[in-house]
């Protein structure tokens, strides 16, 4: 596609609930990234895929967050029993290999009530 | 660990003002610098970024950044701001890893109001 598209815009979900966010990169980009941006402040690493690879989860919070891209194009932030702590705009990004330069999506702002 | 500091939260600026906006940064090596800007309801957008030779370098929109290594510093200006300037802006160091990724390190941001 022309940009990174991410899924759902926004989400609204209850307290123990899953979640799950998908993002759509740029075709032919190889690596993919996901950052949470709390209200106020920079974006945060979570997490990185080169291919199907996960190349680093270190930004993960805690073992109820999981990301997977099984055919190295798409990839799923799944977050499992959600919490009002999780609530955030998670930004999916994308890039060439080795270019240096991340291209972003719009985000999934998740509110967990 | 690498940490990158902004340390304007808000800057409010008249239309056809200069604008600079800072930045520090902490990493270990040779840092890979990047500036986005985030218009509301926009996906991060990259202005300029600095990798190597020429400290000054050039982006799109008319902005510039200047890296000091001296001073830790690869701060944004503008000479003459537009309306649609009006933005949040955010710093970013780069720890590109061998295996090609990058992994960015964000500045809190700070957020510019253009008044006319």
């Amino acid at each position: 596609g022309a940009g990174v598209s991410q899924s759902p815009r926004y989400k609204v979900t209850k307290r123990g609930q899953d979640v799950a966010l998908r993002c759509d990169p740029i075709s032919g980009h190889v690596s993919l990234y996901w950052y949470r941006q709390a209200l106020g402040q920079g974006p945060e690493f979570l997490t990185y895929f080169n291919y199907e690879a996960q190349q680093d989860k270190s930004g993960l919070p805690n073992d109820r967050f999981s990301a997977e891209r099984p055919e190295g194009s798409i990839s799923t932030l799944t977050i499992q029993r959600t919490e009002q702590r999780d609530s955030a705009m998670y930004r999916c990004a994308s890039s060439f290999k080795g270019s240096g330069e991340l291209f972003f999506g719009e985000g999934s702002r998740l509110t967990v009530l | 660990a690498q940490s990158v500091t902004q340390p304007d939260i808000h800057i409010t600026v008249s239309e056809g003002a200069s604008l600079e906006l800072r930045c520090n940064y902490s990493y270990g090596a040779t840092p890979y610098l990047f500036w986005y800007v985030q218009s509301p309801g926009q996906g991060l957008q990259l202005l300029l970024k600095y990798f190597s030779g020429d400290t000054l370098v050039q982006g799109i929109k008319g902005f510039e950044a200047e890296f000091k290594r001296s001073q830790s510093s690869f701060n944004l200006r503008k000479p003459s701001v537009h309306w649609s300037d009006a933005a949040e802006y955010f710093c970013a160091v780069g720890d590109v890893i061998k295996a090609a990724g990058n992994k960015l390190t964000f500045g809190g941001g700070t957020r510019v109001l253009v008044k006319p």
